[in-house]
């Protein structure tokens, strides 16, 4: 099957510094990528659709200029956490969609943990 | 809009217990429905899957049947073991980019 990656796996940062973050698809390619946040013990909530080579296309009640996605190739979408506070720690995720005959599966990344202090 | 509901957790269940896992869904148009697991300390494998209505999806002893009829995916074992502790999630597509909608996830914890 296809495999997403993402680095680093966990960040510890001060507030009001950035974070990037950063979800490749190793052996397939992906023009769109989907970026989540999970909190503790919640469901994944959908942040934004990355579009390789334009804008990203943000969920309702998700600050643009807050997390800024580039996806700058075919395998790479990064995830910019800018002047981070602590209610920003959580647990993002990324996933690729790479089809599979008639369908496109969706494949995760194994998630970065941010922890803001 | 799209909308997936599941059953309250967490579930404890003995090792060689029966299990189902609760899900619902609205949808507009014709989803595909799907099951993720997520093991501890690990991002989201997806368990398995139905794209139309009276499939049965199966994978690693689990189970699916896609309901159109009760809108329901509901998720069965009929024997569960412990290293199937992890979280569960229902979601569905639909549309062609494949925008996923999650249910809560549930934590199902096995013992020996």
């Amino acid at each position: 099957g296809a495999v997403v990656s993402q680095h680093p796996s966990w960040v510890i940062c001060k507030s009001g510094t950035s974070v990037k973050i950063e979800c490749r698809s190793l052996d397939f390619q992906a023009t769109t990528m989907f970026w989540y946040r999970q909190f503790p013990k919640q469901s994944l909530m959908l942040m934004a659709t990355s579009n390789e080579g334009s804008k990203a296309t943000y969920e309702q009640g998700v600050e643009k200029d807050k997390f800024l996605i580039n996806h700058a190739s075919l395998t790479l979408s990064t995830l910019t956490v800018t002047s981070a506070h602590p209610e920003d720690s959580s647990f993002y995720i990324c996933s690729a969609p790479w089809t599979s005959g008639f369908y496109n599966e969706q494949f995760f990344g194994p998630g970065t943990r941010l922890t803001v202090l | 809009g799209n909308s997936v509901t599941q059953m309250e957790g967490p579930v404890t269940l003995s090792e060689e217990a029966f299990l189902t896992i609760n899900c619902t869904y609205t949808a507009t148009g014709y989803p595909s429905l799907f099951w993720y697991v997520q093991y501890p300390g690990e991002g989201l494998q997806l368990l398995l899957k139905a794209t139309k209505a009276d499939d049965k999806g199966s994978n690693k002893g689990f189970e699916a049947t896609y309901r159109k009829e009760t809108t329901s995916f509901h998720l069965e074992k009929g024997s569960v073991q412990v290293s199937d502790s992890a979280v569960y999630f229902c979601a569905l597509a639909t549309g062609a980019n494949s925008k996923l909608t999650f249910g809560k996830g549930i934590t199902l914890s096995v013992r020996p």
